[in-house]
């Protein structure tokens, strides 16, 4: 029962462009939601979190937007940079963070 | 380096054996995850213990069990080993559990491969 989805495994954009990384849930109860960027052969980073009160919080070059009532969440990346090539995974919570639901992934590459 | 540690860092053992992988979470955080990550698969949660107690369960097999000692690293113990338990091994620390969420922290995992 996967109740954090990524539908897309892999997304390719240009350098200096946007990078739109979408996430979808299904738990309503959830309330806390993270993304995290992975390169190969390392642990998960922590990129940027949004809580459900709110809809949207920016951080530098990423912004992650909340649609509680269409349970989706999205990343943007903007501008992109060959150095965001990477993993990113949507992660959600709903008990106080005692339990993180992890998508699946979607592997960024972002062409020079 | 997020300053969580995981020993060792590649596991090669035998079906039926047991094994044992072991977290130092970051100086001062309390709570300590698990996860899973088999090959084209995302993150499964495994177990989470807070300042030495168990605070959620995952899906995490009757044959896998875990424990955080008081100096707060944890034990992830995986006994009678199967081909399917291959996989990436993550563990995680945030520094609290009550009043609000903290972002995990994640140590550079242990693969075990079992033949």
């Amino acid at each position: 029962d996967q109740q954090v989805k990524q539908n897309s495994p892999s997304l390719s954009v240009q350098e200096g462009r946007i990078s739109i990384l979408n996430c979808d849930y299904t738990n309503s109860m959830f309330d806390y939601f993270l993304w995290y960027k992975k390169y190969p052969a390392e642990g998960p980073t922590f990129l940027i979190s949004i809580s459900s009160i709110k809809d949207k919080n920016e951080d530098g070059r990423f912004t992650v937007f909340l649609n509680k009532s269409a349970k989706h969440l999205s990343l943007h990346i903007v501008p992109s940079q060959p150095g965001d090539s990477a993993v990113y995974f949507c992660a959600a919570s709903g008990d106080t963070g005692n339990q993180f639901y992890f998508g699946t992934g979607t592997s960024l590459t972002v062409i020079p | 380096d997020s300053g969580v540690t995981q020993t060792p860092k590649h596991l090669i053992t035998a079906t039926g054996q047991r094994v044992t992988l072991r977290c130092s979470p970051r100086s001062g955080d309390l709570s300590v995850y698990w996860y899973q990550q088999s090959l084209d698969q995302g993150l499964q949660f495994l177990i989470h213990y807070y300042n030495g107690e168990e605070r959620a369960k995952g899906n995490i097999l009757e044959r896998f069990s875990a424990q955080q000692f008081p100096d707060l690293h944890s034990e992830l113990n995986l006994s009678s080993l199967e081909l399917g338990d291959s996989a990436l091994y993550f563990c995680a620390s945030s520094l609290r559990l009550a009043g609000g969420y903290n972002e995990q922290f994640f140590g550079p995992g242990t693969r075990l491969t079992v033949l």
